[in-house]
């Protein structure tokens, strides 16, 4: 398995709180995406990193915001949570030459109330 | 319209039985295909890459068309590990290795 980890694996907070979710890799991996699941619409990309202070936002990037600042760390930030960001999410990286393919950390099961 | 489509089931089906997903993409641009399994409350996990000429892992077999922009995945003799949601995933050209997902197909083989 792809060295991946996130933390919190779970958290509730309250609605306006600030949160924010870490994913950390020890593949040194260049590009590290963050993700939310819902039920009914599958996995989106909320941003996107490729490369150390590089990153784009993706289709649901509202109300989010990220930070890399080393190769190991991609953090996900959300300003004042809203209970329409209950959800899991996850975080994966990729290889930076010759492959797609994604590596997906365990997920983060956030409630806003 | 979502951009990957993916008949949600749920698939309950008896050990040892053929199933086959099927999956539709809406951008004729699309440059790689994937199969991703999801067990319960458990992160996606690459099952296979689909290639054009079709490719065969095991009891798993996946086929891309891309003139009907459809993509299929067949399980032979299903077994009770089988059972989990089957993700298909689209990477479209141009996208920065963005992947789209589709919502998932559940399937349960039954003892």
């Amino acid at each position: 398995d792809a060295g991946i980890t996130q933390s919190p694996r779970h958290k509730v907070t309250e609605t306006g709180t600030p949160v924010t979710l870490r994913c950390h890799q020890t593949e040194n991996h260049r590009y590290m995406y963050w993700y939310r699941q819902d039920p009914g619409h599958g996995l989106r990309l909320i941003h996107y990193s490729y490369g150390v202070k590089d990153t784009d936002k993706g289709e649901v990037s509202d109300g989010y915001s990220v930070s890399r600042s080393k190769t190991e760390d991609f953090l996900l930030t959300l300003e004042s949570a809203t209970s329409s960001q209950t959800s899991v999410y996850f975080c994966a990286i990729s290889e930076s030459e010759g492959t797609d393919t994604q590596y997906f950390g365990p997920g983060t099961r956030l409630t806003v109330l | 319209r979502k951009e990957v489509e993916q008949d949600p089931g749920p698939f309950n089906v008896p050990e040892g039985a053929t199933v086959a997903f099927n999956c539709t993409y809406s951008n004729s641009a699309s440059q790689s295909f994937f199969w991703y399994r999801q067990d319960c409350r458990k992160e996606p996990k690459l099952l296979m890459s689909v290639y054009s000429s079709g490719n065969e892992d095991g009891r798993f077999t996946a086929q891309l068309n891309r003139a009907s922009q459809y993509i299929s995945l067949l399980i032979r003799d299903s077994k009770l590990s089988d059972s989990a949601t089957y993700l298909c995933v689209v990477q479209f050209s141009g996208s920065a290795r963005q992947l789209t997902f589709g919502s998932g197909t559940q399937l349960t083989v039954l003892p």
